[in-house]
């Protein structure tokens, strides 16, 4: 059974810095991996979709990066910014259905 | 404009009512997924669908029922048999063609249900 883990589970920064947040997962036979922003008590904003054959996808600040030997992705947020202040999960999709990790909680500090 | 519309915003229920949560979907997308959200937690699958009077569950399906008589509605009822119905839950969809994991999930905005 697939398992989505994301490290750390919270995350604050100052304006202006360049993180990076992790997600690994159990099985290394993915399709593609998906990230997502969720703001507090909103659904999910699709951010970017990496196919499995693809190693980066990059849009705008963000650049998500995907090893499957490794079983890990990471999102990059160059210059962050207190608008991107919110909670980042990544998604498994395996046949017609995704698992989740449980998200890591930004707050970007002006 | 394209997008998932989920309704009500807030849902109350009280003991032993079954209630239904709505989500309709403008995308023309085949597949359609019920999550479940709990806080500070990942989203877990409740059901998914996909095409037209077919259903799945998925990995938390006990205490739920869904339908998929519509291409573009996929109604969620939480029934008296789920003891712990409160959280927030999210719809979403995919073109899905069959076989196809390459595409993109889009969601709605959520409902957030809580016990009376």
């Amino acid at each position: 059974k697939q398992e989505v883990t994301q490290i750390p589970a919270a995350l604050s920064v100052p304006e202006g810095e360049n993180l990076v947040l992790n997600c690994s997962f159990t099985d290394s036979a993915i399709y593609n991996l998906q990230w997502f922003r969720q703001d507090p008590g909103k659904g999910l904003t699709s951010l970017l979709l990496i196919q499995s054959s693809q190693r980066e996808q990059t849009s705008g600040r963000l650049n998500a990066s995907l090893d499957k030997s490794s079983g890990r992705s990471t999102l990059y947020i160059a210059a962050s910014q207190p608008g991107d202040s919110a909670t980042y999960l990544c998604a498994v999709p395996n046949a017609g259905k995704s698992t989740f990790g449980d998200g890591t909680t930004l707050t970007v500090k002006p | 404009d394209g997008g998932i519309t989920q309704s009500p915003k807030y849902l109350f229920r009280k003991e032993g009512q079954n209630v239904t949560l709505s989500c309709e979907q403008n995308l023309n997308h085949d597949a359609m997924y019920w999550y479940r959200q709990d806080p500070g937690q990942g989203l877990r699958l409740i059901y998914y669908s996909q095409i037209v009077n077919d259903f799945q569950k998925g990995d938390i399906a006990e205490g739920y029922s869904v339908s998929r008589e519509k291409k573009e509605s996929f109604p969620l009822t939480v029934t008296s048999a789920q003891k712990n119905p409160t959280a927030f839950y999210l719809c979403a969809s995919s073109i899905d063609r069959r076989g196809d994991s390459n595409q993109p999930q889009h969601f709605g905005d959520g409902t957030r249900l809580s016990i009376l």
